[in-house]
This record gives structure tokens, sequence and C-alpha cells, in this order.
């Protein structure tokens, strides 16, 4: 059974930073471009980024929004994707959410995580 | 970008309604467009890839279709389960954009 599983959420301060979790089960991971997305409560769906698979580069692709701030990594060897998010605002406030491509270089999300809640608060 | 302008906002209907939810994207984009199912308090759930083609596991009473511009999503006789939040989304280019989405209530 594919299974995400984002971690690392929780309330933190304008201007700190905070790194999130997405650990996966079910799947090759390394085979897989993965995906983050953010819902701000009562909001819309929006796309934060993307990193491909090592296949393809490892390269990745940002929002306007968070570029320059987020970074996108992944371990192959733990089958972990990671958010590192930094010079937080109280506008990054949102649930975050983790995909799985359709493949290597695909920015599909055929499997979702259930979400990490982030507060960016004073 | 590529804005997704999706209609209606919400929409009542009853169960075994066919429904019907519209996408416009504002440049071309292929067929490259999702749709997800969003059910209140969970995590947004695929259902349609490339336009049309269906998810493993989700029930052929979704169907997806379009190419270019215009995208639509039916759902062919609603079921209790199937009211939700259904959003368009274009990965045609970066940045991934979605619809504002659509609150299918109950009338």
């Amino acid at each position: 059974e594919v299974q995400l599983v984002e971690s690392g959420g929780g309330l933190i301060q304008p201007g700190r930073s905070l790194r999130l979790s997405c650990t996966v089960s079910g799947f090759t991971f390394g085979d897989y471009a993965m995906s983050w997305f953010r819902q701000a409560p009562g909001k819309g769906l929006d796309w934060v980024g993307f990193i491909r698979s090592k296949a393809y580069g490892g390269t990745t692709e940002y929002a306007a929004s968070v570029k320059g701030r987020f970074t996108i990594s992944r371990d192959d060897s733990k089958s972990i994707a990671y958010l590192q998010m930094n010079s937080l605002k109280t506008e990054d406030t949102a649930v975050y959410y983790c995909t799985r491509g359709h493949g290597g270089n695909s920015v599909g999300s055929l499997d979702w995580g259930q979400g990490t809640l982030v507060t960016v608060s004073s | 970008d590529i804005q997704m302008t999706q209609s209606p906002s919400s929409l009542s209907a009853s169960v075994g309604d066919r429904v019907t939810i519209t996408c416009r994207a504002s440049q071309g984009i292929s067929n490259n467009v999702a749709w997800f199912q969003q059910r209140p308090g969970k995590a947004p759930k695929s259902l349609i890839y490339a336009a049309s083609s269906l998810q493993s596991g989700v029930p052929s009473k979704f169907s997806g279709s379009g190419s270019g511009t215009d995208f639509t999503l039916t759902i062919s006789s609603l079921q209790p389960e199937d009211f939700a939040t259904y959003y368009c989304q274009q990965y045609n280019s970066f940045p991934l954009t979605f619809g504002g989405g659509t609150k299918v209530e109950i009338k």
C-alpha cells in the first residue's frame, strides 16, 4: 500500500525556519518525482515546489512566492522528501501536503499525504 | 502564469443527479489537466489525469474531457460520498496552478 506521511509542522514565529518531512512507503521512492502543495485555512490549493528523481538530475522548481526561501530535497536511501522553509511569513500558514508524481519527471500528483499544519504567528 | 477559471464555484445537487464542472485555461495547455476531490478535513484525492484518464481505483462514474483550453469533469450519478470540493489543476507549465474549486452540496 502506498503511503505518504508528512511531519514536522507546528507553531513557529515569523522569520524562523522549519523543516517538513515526507516519509513514504509502498513504492520505490527513488523512481518518482515529488511535489509539495499547501492550503491556507479555508482557501484553495497552491503549488509550492517539485523535485525530479535523481535519474532526471534531482532538479527542483518553485513557486515565486517561496523561491529563495524554501528548498526541496530528497534522501532516496531513507525514502524521505524534505521541505526546508526559511524566513517564514504569516502568509505561509497552511496545511502542507506532499505528493508522488507518475514518474521521475512527472509533476502529476498520483498520491497525497494527509498533510501537516504549519502556523506562523508571533 | 496560466490561470484556471473553474465554474461554478458551488452547486447544489441531489443524489442521482448528473453533475458537470468546467475549467477554462487562460492559454492552450494540451491535455495537461488533473482533477482532484477534497472532502472536508481530508487531503485531496486524485481522480483524473491527462484530462480524461481515470486514476486507478476511482469509480467510472467520474469522467473527464477536453483539450486545449476547455475541460470538464462529470459525475454521472451523484452519491452521498461525492459531496465534496473539486479542483482542476494544470501541469502544462510551471508554476502549476489550480482552479478556485467547486463545492458540491446536497440539495
